[in-house]
């Protein structure tokens, strides 16, 4: 059974800070690292998919950096605003399907 | 492009009836996931389908069962309902190009 570990498990920042989260896994057998952030009452939200060691993919004010001999991914977001007030979920893919074994999460609030 | 559609949106059963639910995936997509979410326990994998032949699958009953057809739609059914079986039932579809799963907006089952 494979143990993907998010941190902070709820993160309460105000509109303008920078934060980061981390996702753990274990370095053997990865495929792929996805990450998704989830507003309540919608869909989780796809971010990023992350295959190679040292890969650093940005959207907007997101980025994130992954690495898989040590087992851990950050996601970092610039300049917080309120509408990036969700739960972002890391998943960990590790074979060519696309079973996702999902961590807790890190529940964010920016408040304005 | 139609976003992946599930249904029905909300489901009220009775221990020991059986459910069925379905989604339809993004056109084009040929792989069906399904994920429980509780609040204790995060969003687990239930089982994945390709093609009509289940791929991978998680560490449920086989009260949890599945099934694709061959226009990719896909139903999941459980049989003798539970009351742990409260929780809300997401489907994820994915195409090739490894972008990742994309997620419906689920069923919420409550079991009384």
């Amino acid at each position: 059974i494979l143990n993907v570990e998010q941190s902070p498990q709820s993160l309460h920042v105000q509109e303008g800070d920078s934060t980061n989260f981390t996702c753990s896994f274990p370095s053997s057998n990865f495929y792929a690292l996805h990450w998704y952030r989830w507003e309540t009452a919608k869909s989780p939200e796809a971010l990023f998919v992350m295959t190679l060691n040292g890969d650093e993919k940005k959207k907007g004010r997101i980025s994130a950096t992954l690495n898989t001999k040590e087992g851990y991914s950050y996601l970092y977001i610039k300049g917080s605003q309120p509408e990036d007030s969700a739960t972002y979920l890391c998943a960990l893919n590790n074979n060519a399907g696309n079973m996702l074994t999902f961590g807790g999460g890190t529940r964010l609030m920016v408040k304005p | 492009k139609a976003g992946v559609t599930q249904t029905p949106r909300y489901l009220i059963k009775t221990r020991g009836q059986q459910v069925t639910l379905s989604c339809s995936p993004i056109s084009g997509h040929r792989s069906v996931s399904w994920y429980q979410q509780t609040p204790g326990q995060g969003l687990q994998f239930l089982f994945e389908y390709f093609s009509e032949t289940q791929r991978n699958k998680g560490n449920f009953p086989g009260r949890f069962s599945g099934r694709q057809f061959s226009n990719s739609r896909s139903e999941m059914n459980v049989s003798t309902l539970e009351l742990g079986d409260s929780a809300l039932y997401l489907c994820a579809s994915s195409g090739t190009g490894g972008r990742g799963a994309f997620f419906g907006q689920g069923t919420r089952l409550t079991v009384v």
